[in-house]
């Protein structure tokens, strides 16, 4: 079936950097995706997301791009810091479905 | 709001025990979700609930597996006769109204399975 799939598993970056996490899906009928962050010991959270009709969507330190065309998400972090560490799952609805379906994720490390 | 309630945190069992995992949604919320997550596979949806009714059970491993809602804001995941393979760490999430397309997860914090 299609699935959701990162391009890095890991990511280290040093504090203060920019870190672009990306997510390739290949379910072109999705039309709802978000960005999750899960740090160790919890469950993941909520960071951001985006509808299909959008191309990029701002949060405070965090954006969110969206292509369609070559069916690509991207989670920008300005000014990485060590708090940021943890690993980012993107997820995606596909229309008329509610259940998300998950990528692997892949781990932020900050270095301070 | 004290968010999704999960317990117990952690659970060491043996084989061939039965293992109750339990969840409290988030007050007024009306859709539950079981998943679980290994390094192997990630994160796995088990079990989907709608208004207290299963909607989609299709993750279910097998029918070692069962999963309930004796009420609109608990749940319970259990595991007869459990093994070793069930070594997971098992979420809960619940979603406001599980009938939009564009609602976001809640999770707990889940429940590390051990069995040995």
């Amino acid at each position: 079936g299609e699935s959701v799939g990162l391009h890095l598993p890991t990511l280290s970056v040093q504090e203060g950097d920019n870190s672009i996490i990306n997510c390739a899906y290949s379910n072109s009928a999705s039309d709802y995706f978000i960005w999750y962050k899960q740090e160790s010991g919890k469950g993941p959270q909520f960071i951001i997301d985006i509808r299909s009709n959008m191309d990029k969507r701002q949060g405070q330190r965090v954006t969110v791009l969206l292509n369609k065309t070559v069916k690509h998400l991207s989670l920008q972090i300005a000014a990485t810091q060590p708090g940021d560490s943890a690993v980012y799952f993107c997820a995606e609805n596909t229309g008329g479905s509610y259940i998300p379906t998950f990528g692997r994720g892949t781990s932020l490390i900050v270095h301070p | 709001d004290a968010g999704v309630i999960q317990s117990p945190r952690h659970e060491v069992t043996e084989m061939g025990q039965e293992v109750t995992l339990r969840c409290k949604l988030i007050s007024g919320h009306n859709s539950l979700f079981w998943y679980r997550q290994t390094m192997m596979r990630g994160l796995e949806l088990l079990i989907y609930f709608n208004n207290n009714v299963p909607i989609d059970d299709s993750g279910m491993p097998e029918d070692r597996f069962s999963a309930k809602m004796p009420n609109a804001s608990f749940s319970t995941l259990k595991i007869q006769p459990s093994e070793p393979r069930d070594s997971a760490v098992y979420f809960c999430a619940s979603s406001p109204t599980g009938q939009g397309t564009n609602e976001k997860l809640f999770f707990g914090s889940g429940t590390q399975l051990s069995v040995l």
